[in-house]
């Protein structure tokens, strides 16, 4: 079964940092691109950050650009987010999604989601 | 930045009823516009895609259309299985959601 697993979540201070990792299975990993997805409680999707199959083109929304850092080990089939400077907008669910093009470019929707892993920025 | 705006945001409805959902693009997106239903404390779910594809294993109750800036969703016939809160999206330039409309009873 194709899936995506999120986790790294947690209650964090503002100004603290959070690494949020993806592990993949069911499918093969460095065919697809993949993406991060936030929501904020009670909120809509919001794109945050994607990576090709090769992680030569990762770009971030404005909100995160200078903050987070998105990643990818292809042998460990994962995907990371590393999140630095924190702040209380920054809290809501964070979803990790697979790029339905096959052939590992930036290019298309979001074909498989994970469950999400729940962020909390607060003192 | 592409905006994406949809409406309403809100709709109530019935089981049987035809539903129809608007989004629309700032800017010209061709077709690269993509629909997904959320319930609460679950993942989204890819409908739509290339604005009238429906993803495999979706009801043909669901389908898709526009190109452009404006683009439509519909469900034929609604269940009680399709309560919930429905997102369009473009990847023509990076990736933008719409507000999202919550279809309730």
């Amino acid at each position: 079964e194709v899936q995506l697993a999120e986790s790294g979540g947690g209650l964090v201070q503002p100004g603290s940092s959070l690494r949020l990792s993806c592990a993949a299975s069911g499918f093969t990993f460095d065919d697809y691109a993949l993406h991060w997805v936030r929501q904020a409680p009670g909120r809509g999707l919001e794109w945050v950050s994607s990576i090709n199959w090769n992680s030569d083109n990762k770009p971030y929304a404005d909100s995160v650009k200078g903050r987070f850092t998105i990643s990818r080990e292809n042998a460990k089939r994962s995907m990371f987010l590393q999140m630095n400077s924190l702040r209380s907008e920054d809290t809501g669910v964070y979803y990790c999604a697979r790029d339905s093009t096959y052939g590992g470019r930036l290019s298309g929707a979001f074909d498989i989601w994970g469950q999400g892993t729940m962020v909390t920025v607060s003192s | 930045d592409i905006q994406m705006t949809q409406s309403p945001s809100t709709l109530s409805a019935s089981v049987g009823d035809r539903v129809t959902i608007t989004c629309r693009a700032s800017q010209t997106i061709s077709s690269y516009l993509a629909w997904y239903q959320q319930k609460p404390g679950r993942a989204p779910k890819l409908l739509i895609y290339r604005a009238s594809t429906l993803e495999s294993g979706v009801p043909s109750r669901f389908s898709g259309s526009g190109s452009g800036t404006e683009f439509t969703l519909t469900i034929a016939s609604l269940q009680p299985d399709d309560f919930a809160t429905y997102y369009c999206q473009q990847y023509s330039i990076y990736w933008t959601f719409g507000q999202g409309t919550k279809v309730e009873i």
